[in-house]
C-alpha cells in the first residue's frame, strides 16, 4: 500500500543553519506530494506542493523537489530560523479527492 | 484561522463514556476528513465524507463513528471509551471529490484534544 517515511527528529539547528529533512514515498501510480507545518497548538497547515515529476514546491524558504527515480521529496531551506521550529509532515495522495496519507513527523528545533 | 472550526477545543471524560466531535468545513468544500494524533501513532486517517455520504474509511474503531450533515458539517462520535482514545482529533476538508482535476490540498482545524480518565 502507500506509505511515506520521513527521518526521525528531532532537528536541533542553530539559526541560520542548513535544513534538511528526508522523506520517501512509496505509492502506486503518481502520487501529488505535500509538506505541512505544526507549530506548537495548532492545527497542520500546508507548506508546500509538487503534482507531478520534477516539480519543485516552494514557500517560505522552503524547498521540496518530487524526484521520481528516487521516490523522494526532500525537505530543504537555506537558513532557519527561530520562528521555524514545528513538526514537519511528508504527505502524499493517490488521486484527487482522497485522502492524505502522512509520514510520522519531523520536530524541527531552532535555537538563537 | 484556517475556516475550518472544530469544537471543542478541550475535552475530558472519562472511560466508558461517549462523546462527540464537531467540525465546520471551510465554505465551499465539500469533504470533510477525521484524522486522529497521538504520540505512538502519528497521523491516522479515520474516515472521509463528502457531500453527506462516506466516501473512504482508514483505521476507524467500530466504536467510533461520523457523519455529513446537510449543511455539510461533521460529527465523529466515540463511544465506550478508552484510555487509549486520548489524542488530538483533526477535521480537515477540501473542495475536491474524486476525479477532481489537480492535487488534493487540505485544510486543516486546529483539533479537539480528548482526554479520557
Amino acid at each position: 500500500g502507500n506509505s511515506v517515511t520521513q527521518m526521525e527528529g528531532p532537528v536541533t539547528l542553530s539559526e541560520e543553519a542548513f535544513l534538511t529533512i528526508n522523506c520517501t514515498y512509496t505509492a502506486t501510480g503518481y502520487p501529488s506530494l505535500f509538506w505541512y507545518v505544526q507549530y506548537p497548538g495548532e492545527g497542520l497547515q500546508l507548506l508546500l506542493k509538487a503534482t507531478k515529476a520534477d516539480d519543485k514546491g516552494s514557500n517560505k524558504g522552503f524547498e521540496a523537489t518530487y524526484r521520481k527515480e528516487t521516490t523522494s521529496f526532500h525537505l530543504e531551506k537555506g537558513s532557519v530560523q527561530v520562528s521555524d521550529s514545528a513538526v514537519y509532515f511528508c504527505a502524499l495522495s493517490n488521486q484527487a479527492g482522497t485522502a492524505l496519507i502522512f509520514g510520522k513527523g519531523t520536530t524541527l528545533s531552532v535555537s538563537s | 484561522d484556517s475556516g475550518v472550526t472544530q469544537t471543542p477545543k478541550h475535552l475530558i471524560t472519562a472511560t466508558g463514556q461517549r462523546v462527540t466531535l464537531r467540525c465546520s468545513p471551510r465554505s465551499g468544500d465539500l469533504s470533510v476528513y477525521w484524522y486522529q494524533q497521538s504520540l505512538d501513532q502519528g497521523l491516522q486517517f479515520l474516515i472521509q465524507y463528502y457531500n453527506g455520504e462516506e466516501r473512504a474509511k482508514g483505521n476507524i474503531l467500530e466504536r467510533f463513528s461520523a457523519q455529513q450533515f446537510p449543511d455539510l458539517h461533521s460529527e465523529l462520535n466515540l463511544s465506550s471509551l478508552e484510555l487509549g482514545d486520548s489524542a488530538l482529533y483533526f477535521c480537515a476538508s477540501s473542495v475536491a471529490g474524486q476525479g477532481s482535476p489537480g492535487a488534493n490540498v487540505l485544510t486543516f482545524g486546529a483539533g479537539s484534544r480528548l482526554t479520557v480518565l
